[in-house]
């Protein structure tokens, strides 16, 4: 069984700061790694994944993430947010073994861009 | 590619009476279909797994015969909330998985069911 624990529920940052969102996963198995965000009264859309190879990862509308193996962590970074990055995001894990791609979810971390 | 949709996006139905949801793949095909269920400000809750021309298998805890799940073919699922109460009422979220998956799912844009 997985865990996924995302330590901050809300992030509040100004317009053009950097931004960190923390994720650290629990497994006895290997796992493939997922952030997702969600804007209000919408589903999840995919902002990056890892899967294997290198463990920094690139994704959509300038965010990264690392994978650390060996602290169990997959931070999610911008280097400078914009109002429109204001919403919820999720970090996830999958069991590399399982043939249902069942994801586990943390609980969120609302972020929240002022100008 | 990989886009699911769903519908309705909303609906608003009165106590007692039963309301169906549809998840559809549009671009691939969707071996495997997830339904989750989310409160306000909280994370999703998985209520069933389905694969297509098989059972839906069901998280501990939700009532299989209040929400019945059919996965008749490979781009269409369907939720139906059987005898709605108020209780019932949130934002239902779909997703779907292709055979390689290797993890990722995809997300339909949710349904809101209002039980008045």
């Amino acid at each position: 069984a997985q865990s996924v624990t995302q330590l901050d529920s809300q992030v509040p940052v100004f317009e053009e700061a950097p931004v960190e969102l923390r994720c650290n996963y629990s497994s006895s198995v290997s796992v493939y790694l997922f952030w997702y965000v969600q804007y209000p009264n919408q589903g999840l859309q995919l902002l990056l994944k890892y899967l294997s190879g290198s463990t920094l990862v690139k994704g959509i509308n300038g965010f990264e993430a690392e994978f650390n193996k060996s602290q169990t962590s997959f931070h999610l970074r911008k280097p400078s947010v914009h109002i429109s990055d204001t919403a919820e995001y999720f970090c996830a894990v999958s069991d590399r073994n399982s043939g249902y791609s069942t994801l586990t979810f943390g609980k969120g971390t609302m972020l929240l861009v002022s100008p | 590619g990989a886009v699911v949709s769903q519908h309705p996006s909303w609906v608003i139905c009165k106590s007692g009476t039963s309301v169906k949801i549809e998840c559809r793949s549009l671009d691939f095909q969707a071996t495997t279909m997830f339904w989750y269920r989310q409160f306000p400000k909280q994370s999703l809750m998985l209520m069933a797994t389905s694969n297509e021309g098989s059972k839906a298998t069901y998280e501990q805890g939700v009532e299989k015969d209040k929400f019945l799940i059919n996965h008749a073919s490979l781009t269409l699922s369907t939720l139906t909330v059987t005898s709605a109460h108020p209780e019932d009422s949130s934002f239902y979220i779909c997703s779907a998985a292709g055979r390689l998956a290797m993890g990722e799912q995809y997300f339909g844009p949710g349904t809101r069911l209002t039980v008045t």
